[in-house]
């Protein structure tokens, strides 16, 4: 079946500096990818997706590309603030299979 | 508001006995999931169910058991042969295998055995 790796965190950085999480998977045909983000003792909460190759997925700062040729979706923020420390799930989602999530990254950002 | 509501939001548990946990859902989702989640660590699936009166086991069944009488609920029961029952317990619902769009998710009941 489909399988995702994360970047291991956890991640600290300060207060407006650049964040990438990595994200690759393995999956066969196309699946769509998705980033969830959850705040601490909350669920899940979508934070972006993108469902075809090259598309880029963009939220509350956050952006990440579909790139089939490298099987990859990585997590991007200009400009991390203090709120939006939490943990990010990597998960694709492809035809006849359920969702499959990413062990998650915590982020977390200094002021 | 449409959304997914779990209940409680926290639940202790002596060793032995059987606690079931509440997850109902005004989406219109056919499907419905039950996962894990330990400290620090991803979501596990328990079960899930595609259509009312029909859900399979996920990849942590053992120890758990659900029912689907209703398209709005998923009842999560943990019973006393789960032997390790602490954790966050999270219900999520969606189009059933749809690849485009996303699983929405409650906000959780956590579990505390004593």
């Amino acid at each position: 079946g489909d399988s995702v790796t994360q970047m291991e965190g956890p991640v600290t950085l300060s207060e407006e500096a650049f964040l990438t999480i990595n994200c690759t998977y393995t999956a066969t045909g196309y699946p769509s990818l998705f980033w969830y983000v959850q705040y601490p003792g909350e669920g899940l909460q979508l934070l972006l997706k993108a469902t075809k190759a090259d598309d880029k997925g963009s939220n509350k700062g956050f952006e990440a590309t579909y790139r089939k040729e490298t099987t990859s979706f990585h997590l991007e923020k200009g400009s991390v603030q203090v709120s939006d420390s939490a943990v990010y799930f990597c998960a694709p989602n492809n035809y006849g299979q359920n969702f499959v999530f990413g062990p998650g990254t915590r982020l977390s950002v200094l002021p | 508001d449409g959304g997914i509501t779990q209940s409680p939001k926290y639940l202790f548990r002596k060793e032995g006995q059987n606690v079931t946990l509440s997850c109902e859902q005004n989406l219109n989702h056919d499907a419905m999931y039950w996962y894990r989640q330990d400290p620090g660590q991803g979501l596990r699936l328990i079960y899930y169910s595609q259509i009312v009166n029909d859900f399979q086991k996920g990849d942590i069944a053992e120890g758990y058991s659900v029912s689907r009488e209703k398209k709005e609920s998923f009842p999560l029961t943990v019973t006393s042969a789960q032997k390790n029952p602490t954790a966050f317990y999270l219900c999520a619902s969606s189009v059933y295998r749809d690849p485009y769009n996303e699983q929405f998710f409650g906000p959780g009941t956590r579990l505390t055995v004593l």
